[in-house]
């Protein structure tokens, strides 16, 4: 297991458009979180699954934002209807009790 | 409402001497306490952290000092490397994970 992976890398989409994010978290890792971070501030906390149940979700998240983790494994993360303020990095971390493994995040840019 | 809270944004230390950075949290409930540096283009990677229920924590050349009463914590690098320029967040935790802005630190040559 190499770690947390996240697909797409980079995304840049047109306003209005919908985007997915996946995350592949370690495996033995029964915790996910997902993060978002904009320039110059500190990774902000969006939501967070116990195996498949979504057990915190963040003001943050408005209602076009829906995350899930169906199998208690890989987890998505949906945008509907972007705005040109959901350009961010956003981030995916595991972890089984204590510490996080963060991944290398997904940048979208919404044009 | 920022309950943790980096007022530094940018730090420059000369190489070889030691790099503090400095981090004050709101909410005494916090069990523990931690550091994350990030690189461009890369998630945040764990470094250090210190439980509520002791004062210092020491790794190699990092360490964290923790005052509860002031609810105040600490970073300590010495002797401080080209290799530590990076962004450093400090963040606690109760049951996730809330970070501050982060501190920018220059190691200069």
């Amino acid at each position: 297991d190499t770690g947390v992976s996240q697909d797409p890398r980079h995304k840049i989409t047109k306003r209005g458009q919908n985007v997915t994010f996946r995350c592949d978290p370690i495996s033995e890792h029964n915790r996910l979180y997902w993060y978002r971070q904009t320039l110059g501030q500190g990774p902000e906390f969006l939501t967070y699954f116990q195996n498949e149940a979504q057990l915190e979700k963040s003001r943050l998240l408005s209602d076009r934002f829906s995350a899930e983790r169906p199998k208690g494994s890989f987890s998505t993360l949906e945008i509907q209807r972007t705005e040109q303020g959901d350009s961010a990095m956003y981030l995916c971390a595991s972890s089984l009790g204590f510490g996080y493994t963060f991944g290398s995040g997904t940048r979208l840019t919404v044009v | 409402d920022q309950q943790v809270k980096q007022n530094s944004p940018s730090l420059s230390v000369q190489e070889g001497r030691i790099s503090i950075l400095n981090c004050d949290y709101t909410n005494s409930m916090f069990d523990y306490f931690l550091w994350y540096k990030k690189y461009p283009a890369e998630g945040p990677t764990f470094l250090i952290s210190i439980s509520s229920i002791k004062d210092k924590n020491e790794d190699g050349r990092f360490t964290v000092f923790l005052n509860k009463s002031a609810k105040h914590l600490s970073l300590h690098i010495v002797p401080s490397q080209p290799g530590d320029s990076a962004v450093y967040f400090c963040a606690a935790s109760d049951d996730k994970i809330i970070f501050g802005k982060g501190t920018r630190l220059h190691i200069l040559p």
